[in-house]
């Protein structure tokens, strides 16, 4: 079973530019969640989806935004792009019979805002 | 004050020694502890995982939770270069369906 895909790796954006970050979760996962992680604060939550609905929400500004199609894939908006912004975007799945499941968490979109 | 707090490190310690690390977190109502592991330049695995108080063995790895004093330990028998990685505790928030984990502590064992 292939694991869970990002794309792109790496993106290098300037200031108040937007990006668009994608997400394939493993097959029969229904549930992707969306996490920052920078060497200052760690691993923060930003959103997670189920069935094309947002169900949670972590504490970031509205400039971050996340969809999910119907084939569970998901990709994730920031737009008016920050230096502090400069991160690992990381996506996970699981296939939703509790927040106690594993996790499977992808390589990574490597965001640089210069 | 953090919901989980994780001494960050770094740690580097040589070829089978025992490596402890260490989270403690503020909300006596956490109730499942899992320590994922991250590899450089991929995402975090999940390691082990454990429910309520005591420990839980595997292979050369042990989890430990006390629950009286909010502290969470993973301890890493006969260390391998292999495990040379970035160490994250993670704590499920059931409602808001979330891993909240700790900073992450970056281990490195010396052949």
């Amino acid at each position: 079973k292939a694991g869970v895909t990002q794309t792109p790796r790496y993106l290098i954006k300037t200031r108040g530019q937007q990006v668009t970050l994608s997400c394939s979760p493993i097959s029969g996962h229904r549930s992707v969640s969306w996490y920052q992680q920078t060497p200052g604060q760690g691993l923060q939550f930003l959103f997670e989806y189920f069935s094309e609905t947002q169900r949670n929400k972590g504490n970031f500004p509205g400039r971050f935004s996340g969809r999910q199609f119907s084939n569970s894939r998901s990709e994730m908006n920031v737009s008016t792009l920050e230096l502090g912004d400069s991160a690992l975007y990381l996506c996970a799945s699981r296939t939703d019979r509790g927040i106690n499941e594993k996790l499977f968490f992808g390589s990574g979109t490597q965001l640089s805002v210069l | 004050q953090k919901e989980v707090e994780q001494d960050p490190g770094p740690l580097s310690v040589p070829e089978g020694a025992i490596v402890s690390l260490n989270c403690t977190y503020s909300n006596s109502a956490f109730q499942y502890f899992m320590w994922y592991r991250q590899y450089s330049r991929k995402g975090p695995e999940l390691l082990m995982y454990t429910y309520s108080s005591g420990n839980k063995e595997d292979g050369r790895f042990t989890a430990q939770v006390d629950k009286s004093s909010k502290y969470i330990s993973l301890f890493i028998r006969d260390s391998q270069p292999s495990d040379s990685a970035t160490y994250l505790c993670a704590i499920p928030t059931r409602g808001e369906e979330k891993l909240t984990f700790g900073t992450g502590t970056r281990l490195t064992i010396i052949p």
